[in-house]
């Protein structure tokens, strides 16, 4: 089955970072890119961040500069480094993974960012 | 960056009704758009990909055309478990990768 789990989330003051970690498990990992997607509450949904399975990365332009993307094949996992928090960063954070169509098949749960003082 | 434009923002609709939403994108991504379900406190689930494929575990009741650059996903007959908000995404032009703003599906 696959899996796509989260962590690392929390409350964070303007200008802090935080990582955050997403385990994945039931496929091949290396042979996948995956994407970071956010949701502030109540809002719709926006692409953060990709990495391909070859570790180019890509940003959107509200985080390039304070976000990096990365991925250890050997763990099965993605990370995502976020430096210099905003207020407008504050958003739920999903990892997901690319399929051969280009859409998102599989999800983690998601994990809270909140910045805030 | 394309953008992409759901219609309506919502929807009232009850069980058994026929439900459509569109999404238009502002410039030609041929049939490279996904549809996804969205329930509260959950992750976006994928129902539709390159507009007209159903996700493998996704009920028939969901469907998905394209017709020039206006896509439309309908629920030939809503189901309690439907009630969500649907999101399209584009998937023809990266980065970035764009989602329409959602359409919430309410009672």
């Amino acid at each position: 089955e696959v899996q796509l789990v989260e962590s690392g989330g929390g409350l964070v003051k303007p200008g802090g970072s935080l990582r955050l970690s997403c385990a994945a498990s039931g496929f091949s990992f290396s042979g996948y890119d995956f994407n970071w997607v956010r949701q502030a509450p109540g809002k719709g949904l926006e692409w953060v961040s990709c990495i391909t399975g070859s570790s180019y990365l890509y940003y959107a332009d509200s985080v390039r500069g304070r976000f990096t993307i990365s991925r250890d094949n050997a763990k099965n996992s993605l990370y995502l480094q976020m430096n210099n928090l905003r207020a407008e960063d504050t958003a739920f954070y999903y990892c997901a993974r690319r399929d051969g169509y280009n859409a998102f098949d599989f999800w983690g749960q998601g994990t809270l960012v909140t910045v805030s003082s | 960056d394309i953008q992409m434009t759901q219609s309506p923002s919502s929807v009232s609709a009850s069980v058994g009704d026929r439900v459509t939403i569109t999404c238009r994108a502002s410039q030609d991504i041929g049939s490279w758009l996904a549809w996804y379900q969205q329930k509260p406190g959950k992750a976006p689930k994928l129902l539709i990909y390159v507009a007209s494929s159903l996700q493998s575990g996704v009920p028939s009741r969901f469907s998905g055309s394209r017709s020039g650059a206006d896509f439309t996903l309908t629920i030939s007959s809503l189901q309690p478990e439907d009630f969500a908000t649907y999101y399209c995404q584009q998937a023809n032009s990266f980065p970035p990768w764009t989602f329409g703003q959602g359409t919430k599906v309410e009672i």
